[in-house]
């Protein structure tokens, strides 16, 4: 069974760094890009950033480029999003979800982990 | 970037009805569409892919269909555990988007 367990939300101040992690089990890690999606209170679902398997290939939303930094340990089967330079509208649910082969959906999702960004 | 829009954004159904909602690409997409269903402080679920798979455990009351920048998600014999939203993205071309979802009422 796919698992997808996040760690690391809570409360930042604005301009501070957290670091989000993605343990997985279930399947094995480094054949399938992850990626990270996320839901500001009561708003839809915005893609942030997605890595391939090999974690060679990056790819990320303009909103989040240069602020934040997707990476993977495929010894430890988990997917870091290292978050800098945090702003007040990136206050969201934030979901790991893996990548299927064949297209660039999410076919399992993690339970998410909540980022607050306030003084 | 490739806009993804939903329509309605949100219907109002009873127990046993059909629904349909769409979904609009901004340009063409071919197949690479997914959607998704989120039932409030869950996290999404996938239904379909390729604009008409169905993932696997999903029920076949759900389908999907279309190619370019029209699609469309149909559920058969709404059920109380099918209210919910429903998001369609795109994934033909990065960076990968959603549409603002369609919520799905009780009448």
């Amino acid at each position: 069974e796919v698992q997808l367990l996040e760690s690391g939300g809570g409360l930042v101040h604005p301009g501070g760094s957290l670091r989000l992690s993605c343990a997985a089990s279930g399947f094995t890690f480094s054949d399938y890009a992850m990626s990270w999606v996320r839901q500001a209170p009561g708003k839809g679902l915005e893609w942030v950033s997605a890595l391939s398997g090999s974690g060679t290939s990056t790819y990320y939303a303009d909103s989040v480029r240069g602020r934040f930094t997707i990476s993977r340990d495929n010894s430890k089967n988990t997917l870091y999003l290292q978050m800098n330079s945090l702003r007040a509208e990136d206050t969201a649910i934030y979901y790991c979800a893996k990548i299927p082969w064949g297209g660039d959906y999410f076919d399992y999702w993690g339970q998410g982990t909540l980022v607050t960004v306030s003084s | 970037d490739i806009q993804m829009t939903q329509s309605p954004s949100s219907l109002s159904a009873s127990v046993g009805d059909r629904v349909t909602m769409t979904c609009r690409a901004s340009q063409g997409i071919s197949n690479h569409l997914a959607w998704f269903q989120q039932k409030p402080g869950k996290a999404p679920k996938s239904l379909i892919y390729a604009a008409s798979t169905l993932q696997s455990g999903v029920p076949s009351k759900f389908s999907g269909s279309g190619s370019g920048t029209d699609f469309t998600l149909t559920i058969n014999s709404l059920q109380p555990e099918d209210f919910a939203t429903y998001y369609c993205q795109q994934y033909n071309t990065y960076p990968l988007t959603f549409g603002g979802g369609t919520k799905v009422e009780i009448k």
